[in-house]
């Protein structure tokens, strides 16, 4: 089953703008993770923030955190062609005896230029 | 290093057939997992080892797959009989740490068609 639901679906920008995505949870965390994914590839890891961050930067990429609301947020600043791509969250979460990363539904993001 | 190593990249067979897919996951990493990766349904975590040994294999979907990891450096995920609804592409990935803590590196996935 998916634990995070991501919004929006799709996002189309231009180069230069800034893009947003979201992804909201479902139950505790241990820490929430984003990953990029281009056509035909595998994930690539972007950046994790542990549950008692509230933000993280890394490059041209912000990541916001808010347990009370089971919701993150991930910008992307000054998008380049080159970032298109889908993007990912996936939550860490202890299920009995077991550790699990579980990914949300993506947002595909497009760049034009 | 060369990353998480999989193969065949695709594969296409038929009905009824036994398909094997191989993962080698980086040097040093405990954890090993297989995910599938689906329009419908998304990324489903499949089954993943601990040091060899399977830890959860809650998201096997059926009898008809089944894993091994005989040794630190390689493991299978098998579909036998395979049908068209496991048509798919199958990602391995491999960590330093349990899968709800830190960072997972993927392979480039095995796309499987069955006809």
């Amino acid at each position: 089953s998916q634990q995070g639901e991501e919004d929006p679906q799709a996002l189309s920008i231009q180069e230069g703008e800034n893009a947003t995505m979201n992804c909201s949870y479902k139950t505790s965390i241990n820490n929430l993770q984003w990953y990029r994914q281009n056509s035909g590839r595998g994930l690539v890891h972007l950046i994790l923030i542990r549950s008692n961050e509230r933000e993280k930067h890394s490059g041209r990429l912000r990541v916001t955190l808010d347990t009370s609301k089971k919701s993150s947020s991930l910008l992307i600043t000054a998008s380049r062609a080159a970032d298109t791509a889908s993007y990912f969250c996936a939550t860490g979460e202890n299920t009995g005896t077991a550790s699990k990363l579980t990914f949300g539904t993506g947002t595909r993001l497009q760049v034009t230029l | 290093d060369a990353g998480v190593i999989q193969s065949p990249r695709h594969e296409v067979t038929e009905m009824g057939q036994e398909v094997t897919l191989r993962c080698k996951p980086i040097s040093g990493h405990d954890y090993l997992f297989w995910y599938r990766q689906t329009m419908m349904r998304g990324l489903e975590l499949l089954i993943y080892f601990n040091n060899n040994v399977p830890i959860d294999d809650s998201g096997m979907p059926e009898d008809r797959f089944s894993a091994k990891m005989p040794n630190a450096s390689f493991s299978t995920l098998k579909i036998q009989p395979s049908e068209p609804r496991d048509s798919a592409v199958y990602f391995c990935a491999s960590s330093l740490v349990a899968g709800g803590y830190g960072e997972l590196f993927f392979g480039e996935g095995s796309r499987l068609t069955v006809l």
